[in-house]
């Protein structure tokens, strides 16, 4: 099955610094979500990115699917933006696969 | 906006005993999906069901049972807790209709079994 890894697994920032969070996965897929759990445990949906660029506020991500990764780009991070954030890919009628998750701590 | 709601947030159950999570979605998704989070081993899908009255097996099933009656309604059974199930159960829903089977997630229910 498709293999999906995610890097760093920790990240500590200052706040009001920048991230980068990579996700590489293993074979070509069809979808592609960043989702970001916040310290009560409920997954919020971030991205639906199986391909191109996109931004919503302080965050955006890019997938380049032919060379199978995604980035997602955290920039001028809050202390809410604490957490651990999964990528998850799946292939058309195929369970859906999540990363192992980067955890992110912003500090004052 | 989607709306996936899990009938409890904390629950705390005695082993043997007979448990269900209710999970309620309200966009006409098909799919609906039950995995368990635990420390260091990730999501594991426990079942999933893609139509009412249909169900299949995900990674883990054992030890749990689902039941979808209703489109909007799926349900997981824990026939006889047991201290190994204690975790965090998450609920999720997607739809097939435009083929990008994008999943939104319940807020969870951390379940402990004493």
């Amino acid at each position: 099955g498709i293999q999906v890894e995610q890097s760093p697994p920790d990240l500590i920032l200052q706040e009001g610094a920048n991230s980068t969070l990579r996700c590489n996965f293993s074979d070509s897929v069809n979808n592609l979500q960043w989702f970001h759990q916040n310290p009560w445990g409920q997954l919020i949906n971030l991205f639906y990115i199986p391909s191109g660029t996109k931004q919503n506020g302080r965050l955006s991500a890019t997938t380049v699917a032919t060379e199978r990764y995604s980035l997602l780009y955290i920039s001028s991070s809050q202390t809410t933006d604490s957490g651990v954030y999964f990528c998850a890919v799946n292939t058309f009628y195929d369970k859906v696969i999540f990363g192992p998750g980067t955890s992110l701590s912003v500090i004052p | 906006d989607v709306k996936v709601t899990q009938s409890s947030r904390y629950l705390v159950k005695r082993t043997g005993e007979k448990v269900f999570l209710e999970c309620v979605q309200d966009m006409d998704h098909e799919n609906m999906f039950w995995y368990r989070q635990d420390p260091g081993l990730g999501l594991r899908l426990i079942y999933f069901s893609y139509d009412v009255k249909m169900k299949e097996k995900g990674d883990i099933p054992e030890g749990y049972s689902v039941s979808r009656e209703k489109k909007e309604r799926f349900s997981l059974i824990l026939e006889s807790a047991s201290t190994n199930q204690t975790s965090m159960y998450l609920c999720a829903s997607s739809f097939t209709g435009t083929g990008t089977y994008e999943q939104y997630f319940g807020p969870g229910t951390r379940l402990t079994v004493t």
